[in-house]
């Protein structure tokens, strides 16, 4: 499968402030996604990072809160602006791999505390 | 309604049992289905995937899916402390690559 690096591993913000987490993938893959988990809850998906274009946000996420980048094949950034504490969380980004690396993959999340 | 739902937890499990655990989907289309394994801290990982009616076995898990009753479980064999963790039941909606994710089940094996 697949090997993701995300960065940074944890952080801790101000409010009012943003952070931009990075995706970085070992291989070419199909599709990149950016989830969120909240404290003891499962994982919602936030968009769809499209290649070139502007990601597919999932319902009741917007592209003014969560602008994502996706510039190539391999590499993708989510960025949590205007932060408030209930945007502390888990966040992940995952890809689904091609050819011999198919299937569903997670980084290791990023998680954000607000102050 | 939920598009997936999971047994609620905890479950409590003794050393070298049977750990059985059950998803439901309302998309009749759906058609991947996939156990991850999430320990507390850590992200998820894919432990077993399913995409036919009938049971896959790896190593002490078996995954079977009954896609007329849209149902889909993990049976976890001759449990082991180290299976302690969360299990997330996620099912690939048809025409669509996008994973939806059940709330979770929190296993626990006792010693």
């Amino acid at each position: 499968s697949a090997v993701i690096s995300q960065k940074p591993s944890r952080d801790i913000c101000q409010r009012g402030t943003s952070l931009t987490i990075q995706c970085q993938v070992d291989s070419q893959v199909t599709m990149m996604f950016w989830y969120r988990q909240q404290p003891g809850q499962s994982l919602t998906l936030i968009a769809t990072a499209n290649q070139g274009s502007e990601a597919t946000y999932e319902s009741g996420f917007v592209i003014d809160k969560f602008p994502i980048s996706r510039p190539n094949l391999t590499f993708s950034t989510l960025t949590v602006s205007n932060m408030s504490p209930e945007d502390s969380s888990i966040y992940l980004c995952s890809v689904l791999g091609q050819g011999a690396n198919y299937g569903y993959t997670f980084g290791s999340g990023t998680r954000l505390t607000v102050v | 309604q939920k598009e997936v739902e999971q047994n609620s937890g905890p479950l409590s499990v003794p050393e070298g049992a049977i750990a059985s655990l059950n998803c439901t989907y309302s998309d009749r289309g759906s058609q991947s289905f996939f156990w991850y394994r999430q320990y507390s801290g850590k992200s998820p990982e894919l432990i077993m995937s399913i995409y036919s009616n009938g049971d896959k076995e790896d190593g002490r898990f078996t995954a079977q899916l009954n896609k007329a009753s849209q149902y889909v479980s993990l049976l976890i064999r001759d449990s082991q402390p180290s299976d302690s963790a969360t299990y997330l039941c996620a099912v690939n909606v048809a025409d669509d690559y996008k994973l939806s994710f059940g709330a979770g089940t929190t296993v626990t094996v006792r010693a």
